[in-house]
């Protein structure tokens, strides 16, 4: 069974970065997509972007204005979210989940990973 | 962007009752690129149905997806406790995939 395995809870300063990883557990025998979905309180989940491990082909939503970069170790079946610029606002509970590699149907949750930003 | 709304945002309702909950899409989302996922408190959320009307695998059957084009609806034809929870519509039609704000089905 496949599951999704993120990183622990981080609390970060204002203007400083974050990483953040998803590791897949199990095996996956087609090409996939792994992607970021964030949660704040008291707002809609919101989709970061998404990246296939195999090729390393990567997309973002335009919202995060650049601060955000995705990567993935396909040798490791790792993907990593990092946001730069912290802000207040981007305290969040941190999701990734699998798709397909078209269809961004978000089929397996990971865990979540929270994220405070706090001075 | 599609902007997706729910409603209503909450509903009451006691076990054994049915429960309707309604997406609308802000544009057609093309051949039903539309999904619904669960979310219990302090977890991740669980996708319950693709397609618009598809269950994933291990979903109950009193869980059904029906509409098309804009407006999409998720039925529980009878609530069972595990069932009181926030669902989520999605789109898939087109980047940036989007959430509606969440309708919770609470116990009255």
């Amino acid at each position: 069974q496949v599951q999704l395995v993120q990183s622990r809870a981080e609390i970060a300063k204002p203007g400083s970065s974050v990483k953040v990883s998803c590791r897949v557990s199990g095996t996956i025998y087609s090409i996939y997509s792994l992607n970021w979905v964030r949660q704040a309180p008291g707002q809609r989940l919101e989709w970061l972007g998404g990246i296939i491990p195999r090729t390393g082909e990567v997309d973002y939503a335009q919202n995060l204005q650049g601060r955000v970069t995705i990567t993935a170790d396909d040798s490791t079946a790792t993907a990593y979210m990092e946001i730069v610029g912290l802000r207040s606002d981007d305290s969040a509970i941190y999701f990734c989940a699998k798709s397909g590699m078209l269809m961004r149907v978000f089929e397996i949750w990971g865990q979540g990973s929270l994220v405070s930003v706090s001075s | 962007e599609i902007v997706l709304t729910q409603s209503p945002g909450t509903l009451s309702l006691s076990p054994g009752e049915r429960a309707t909950l309604s997406c609308r899409a802000s544009q057609s989302v093309g051949a039903n690129y539309l999904a619904w996922h669960q979310q219990k408190p302090g977890q991740a959320p669980r996708l319950l149905i693709q397609g618009a009307s598809t269950r994933a695998t291990g979903v109950p059957d009193r869980f059904s997806g029906s509409g098309s084009g804009t407006d999409f609806t998720l039925t529980i034809s009878r609530l069972e406790p595990e069932d009181f929870a926030v669902y989520y519509c999605q789109q898939y039609a087109s980047s940036p995939y989007t959430f509606g704000q969440g309708t919770k089905v609470e116990i009255k």
